[in-house]
Order: structure tokens, then C-alpha cells, then sequence
């Protein structure tokens, strides 16, 4: 069964980092990218940013809003994905999802098809 | 960035009608675009792929056309469980942008 879970949220002050993982089970991680998206309370779905796999370099990309203050990383020999987000603004507040990605990795499945049940993240002060 | 605009934001509709969304691109994405289907508290469950691809364990009653730049989802005829937010998403081009949803309810 494919599994993604998100953990690591929590409430935090402006200007603090955290650390989220997607930890998975149930597929060949090393194919997929990943995918994090953001969901800021009552809003729509934002697009975070990827990992590739490592057979296209395991580069990542970012959404402006977040371009040089989170980082997205991977460990294909567990099957975990982080986001590290530093210098957090209160307009981070969201639910944070991973969910795994075809569009950037070997995989013959639809992209965005798993996703994790979602972490809270809550920056105030 | 590639804007997606979905509408409309909102509909009521009774259940056993028919309803029909629609997401434009701001440019050509082939058929590189997803529908979502959202409920409160929940993560977004991928009902169609790549434009049109229904997937597995999604009701018949969903279906997905276009290409280019227009496309639309429509549900032929409405259940109560079908109730929540449903969004488009392109993945043509990063970054990957949705469209703001539309919310379904039932009268």
C-alpha cells in the first residue's frame, strides 16, 4: 500500500526554521520526485516546490514565495523527503503536503496520485 | 507562471444534475493538466490525469476533456458525496499552478 506521511509541523515564531518530513512506503521512493504543496487556512492549493530523482540530478525547485528560505532534500536509502523552511513569515501558515511525482522521476503512474494526510504549520508570534 | 482560471468559484446543484467545470490556461499545456476533488480537513484526491484519464476508483460518473489551453471536468450526474472543492492543475511547466477551486454543493 503507498503511503506518504507528513510530520514535523507545529507553531512557531516569525523568523524561526523547521523541519518537516514525508516519510513513504509501498513504492520504488528513487523513481518518484516529490512534490510539496501548501494549502494557507481557507485559501487554495500552492505549489512549494520539488526534488527530482537522482537520475536527473535530484535538483530541486522552488515557488518565489519561498525561493531561498526553504530547502528540499531526500533519502533515497529511507524513503524521506524534507522540507526545511528558515526564516519563516507568518503568511507560511498552511497545511503542508508532499505527495509524489512522476513528472520528474522514472515512473509510469499519474503524478500527484499519493499525497501525505497533510502537517500543520503555524507561524506567530 | 502559467495562470489557471477555473469556474465558476461556486455552484449548487441538485443531485442527478449535470455539472460541468471549466479551467482555461494562460498558454498551451497539451494535455498536461489534473482535476482534484478536495473535501474539508483533507488532502486533494486525484480524480483524472493528463486531461482525461479517469482514475482507478473514481465513479464513471467523472469525466475530463480538452487540450490547449481550454478543458472541463464534468460530472454527469451529481451525488451527495461529491460535495467539496474541486481544483485543476497544470504540470506542463514549474512552477505547477491550480486553478482557485471551485466549491460544490448540493441544493
Amino acid at each position: 500500500e503507498v503511503q506518504l506521511v507528513e510530520a514535523g509541523g507545529g507553531l512557531v515564531q516569525p523568523g524561526r526554521s523547521l523541519r518537516l518530513s514525508c516519510t513513504t512506503s509501498g513504492f520504488t521512493f528513487a523513481d518518484y520526485a516529490v512534490t510539496w504543496f501548501r494549502q494557507a487556512p481557507g485559501k487554495g492549493l500552492e505549489w512549494v516546490g520539488i526534488i527530482k530523482i537522482q537520475g536527473f540530478g535530484g535538483t530541486t525547485d522552488y515557488a518565489a514565495s519561498v525561493k531561498g528560505r526553504f530547502f528540499i532534500s531526500r533519502d533515497d536509502s529511507r524513503g524521506i523527503a524534507y522540507l526545511q523552511m528558515n526564516r519563516l513569515k507568518t503568511e507560511d501558515t498552511a497545511v503542508y503536503y508532499c505527495s509524489r511525482d512522476c513528472t520528474n522521476g522514472v515512473c509510469y503512474t499519474s503524478s500527484f496520485d499519493f499525497w501525505g494526510q497533510g502537517t500543520r504549520v503555524t507561524v506567530s508570534s | 507562471d502559467i495562470q489557471m482560471t477555473q469556474s465558476p468559484s461556486s455552484l449548487s446543484a441538485s443531485a442527478g444534475d449535470r455539472v460541468t467545470i471549466t479551467c482555461q490556461a494562460g498558454q498551451d499545456i497539451r494535455t498536461y493538466l489534473n482535476w482534484f476533488q478536495q473535501k474539508p480537513g483533507k488532502a486533494p484526491k486525484l480524480l483524472i490525469s493528463d486531461a482525461s484519464i479517469l482514475q482507478v476508483g473514481v465513479p464513471s460518473r467523472f469525466s475530463g476533456r480538452g487540450s490547449g489551453t481550454d478543458f472541463s471536468l464534468t460530472i454527469s450526474s451529481l451525488q451527495p458525496e461529491d460535495i467539496g472543492t474541486y481544483y485543476c492543475q497544470q504540470f506542463d511547466a514549474l512552477p505547477f499552478t491550480f486553478g482557485q477551486g471551485t466549491r460544490l454543493d448540493i441544493k
